[in-house]
């Protein structure tokens, strides 16, 4: 069964700092990985999307690296503001499935001044 | 339009009640997708169109949720005989084209809907 599991559910850091979140996969075979930001109340929102070549992607103060072999993606954010304050989805589709995604449960991110 | 648009954004119904769920994709997007996510809790796949058909309904819960699409766009999940269990934000996106292409899912804002 495809799963993708996100650790840690929820964190807590202060503004200024980084923070880094992982996400595992055992999705099969893997077509790509995609990270997306949902704040409050509003739908999910696409940070980055990697392939199985990419092992790393940025986007703004926001970093994501791949390994394809362990299975495993992080999350890095660098110089966290206030509004980096949202859950953070890592989501991943397999070749061939019609591009049914399957979603982790998310990280709850609270950047505090 | 510039975004998916999706209404009513909130919805209080009491259980047994149907309800219709609406979304508007982005104008030339023809892969539409519904997804429920209840409160706390990771997205959940309901069903894929493309274009009019829907090549993948394995994640409708039951029979009382069914979902259709004209004129390759907007599309109507609804819901009958509605449940408590049912109560949830309904999230519908939308992307250019399906297949294991780097496609990126725009999403509505959501429908939030509250079975009493």
């Amino acid at each position: 069964k495809n799963q993708v599991e996100q650790s840690p559910q929820s964190l807590i850091i202060l503004e200024g700092k980084n923070c880094t979140l992982q996400c595992n996969y055992t999705v099969s075979p893997f077509s790509n990985l995609r990270w997306y930001k949902q704040d409050t109340g509003r739908g999910p929102v696409s940070l980055t999307i990697m392939t199985f070549s990419e092992n790393t992607k940025s986007n703004g103060r926001y970093t994501a690296t791949l390994d394809a072999d362990t299975k495993q993606s992080s999350l890095h954010i660098t110089a966290s503001q206030l509004s980096d304050s949202a859950s953070y989805i890592c989501v991943v589709s397999a070749q061939a499935a019609g591009n049914k995604l399957t979603f982790g449960g998310g990280t709850r991110v609270l950047v505090k001044p | 339009g510039a975004g998916v648009s999706q209404s009513p954004s909130n919805k209080v119904t009491e259980k047994g009640k149907d309800v219709e769920l609406r979304c508007d994709p982005i104008s030339g997007h023809t892969a539409l997708y519904w997804y429920r996510q209840s409160l706390g809790q990771g997205l959940e796949f309901l069903i894929y169109f493309q274009g009019n058909s829907a090549p993948d309904k394995s994640g409708l819960p039951s029979d009382r949720f069914s979902a259709e699409r004209t004129g390759g766009s907007v599309s109507t999940l609804t819901i009958q005989r509605t449940q408590q269990e049912d109560s949830a934000v309904y999230l519908c996106a939308s992307s250019r084209s399906t297949g294991s292409g780097a496609n990126v899912l725009t999403f509505g804002a959501g429908s939030r809907l509250t079975v009493l």
